[in-house]
C-alpha cells in the first residue's frame, strides 16, 4: 500500500461545470502524476509536479490544470468539464529520486461527464 | 517518438497452462520497463521492472519477463496460469531523459478458463 488515497472515487458532472479531482499520499513523496486511461489507450500522463508549487504538462494536458500547495496533495481541475474528458483518472507516486524508481497507483476516480 | 505496442488485445488461456503476453517498443536507447496488472476497479500494481543488468528478470506472483534488445521487446511469461490472474496486464517505457515521462501500452486483457 502506498498511501495513496483519491477523491472523489464516482462523479458525474455536467457538461461545462468545474470539476476538481484530489489525490492525497502520507508519505512525502516529492514526484507525483496524473493519469488519465481509456480503453485501447492505456494510460497517458496528464501532468505531473516534482515538488510544491513545482509541476510541467504530460501528453493530454489540454482542459486540465493542477495545482500542488502542499507536498502531500495534487489536484486535478478540468476547468469546464466536456464529455471527451469522460474517463477513469488515477493518480500515482514515485517515490526516491533516481530514474529506476516505479510508479505507485491511486484506486482512481471514475468521472462522467454528460 | 516513444511508444509501447501490446500487439493482443484479449488473450484467453486455460488454467494451468502457460501464457506469455507480448510488449514491443520504440525508444532512441534501451528505456526502462515495467509491466503492471489491473484487477477491475482496480489501480494498478507493479509486477516487475527491468533497467539493466541480467535480461530475465522475475517478479511477483510467480511472472518473468525477458529484455531482447535486438527485437524491441520485454514479454511478460508464467508457467502455469492460475484463475486469479485473470486481470489486464499493462506494460509501459520509462523514458530516460526524463524520468517522469512513462509511456503505457493499451493494455492486454486475459481470462482463464477452468
Amino acid at each position: 500500500d502506498a498511501g495513496i488515497t483519491q477523491s472523489p472515487r464516482h462523479k458525474v458532472t455536467e457538461t461545462g461545470t468545474p470539476v476538481t479531482l484530489r489525490c492525497h499520499q502520507t508519505e512525502n513523496h516529492r514526484y507525483m502524476y496524473w493519469y488519465r486511461q481509456d480503453p485501447g489507450h492505456g494510460l497517458r500522463l496528464i501532468h505531473y509536479s516534482y515538488g510544491v508549487k513545482d509541476t510541467d504538462k504530460g501528453e493530454v494536458s489540454d482542459g486540465y490544470s493542477v495545482s500542488r500547495s502542499k507536498t502531500e496533495d495534487f489536484l486535478l481541475t478540468l476547468e469546464s468539464a466536456t464529455s471527451s474528458q469522460t474517463s477513469v483518472y488515477f493518480c500515482a507516486i514515485r517515490p526516491g529520486t533516481g530514474a529506476n524508481n516505479e510508479q505507485f497507483f491511486g484506486p482512481g476516480t471514475r468521472l462522467t461527464v454528460l | 517518438a516513444q511508444s509501447v505496442t501490446q500487439p493482443d488485445i484479449h488473450i484467453t488461456v486455460s488454467e494451468g497452462a502457460s501464457l506469455e503476453l507480448r510488449c514491443n517498443y520504440s525508444y532512441g536507447a534501451t528505456p526502462y520497463l515495467f509491466w503492471y496488472v489491473q484487477s477491475p476497479g482496480q489501480g494498478l500494481q507493479l509486477l516487475l521492472k527491468y533497467f539493466s543488468g541480467d535480461t530475465l528478470v522475475q517478479g511477483i506472483k510467480g511472472f518473468e519477463a525477458e529484455f531482447k534488445r535486438s527485437q524491441s521487446s520485454f514479454n511478460l511469461r508464467k508457467p502455469s496460469v492460475h484463475w486469479s490472474d485473470a486481470a489486464e496486464y499493462f506494460c509501459a517505457v520509462g523514458a530516460t531523459d526524463n524520468f517522469n515521462k512513462f509511456y503505457f501500452g493499451s493494455g492486454t486483457k486475459l481470462n482463464v478458463k477452468p
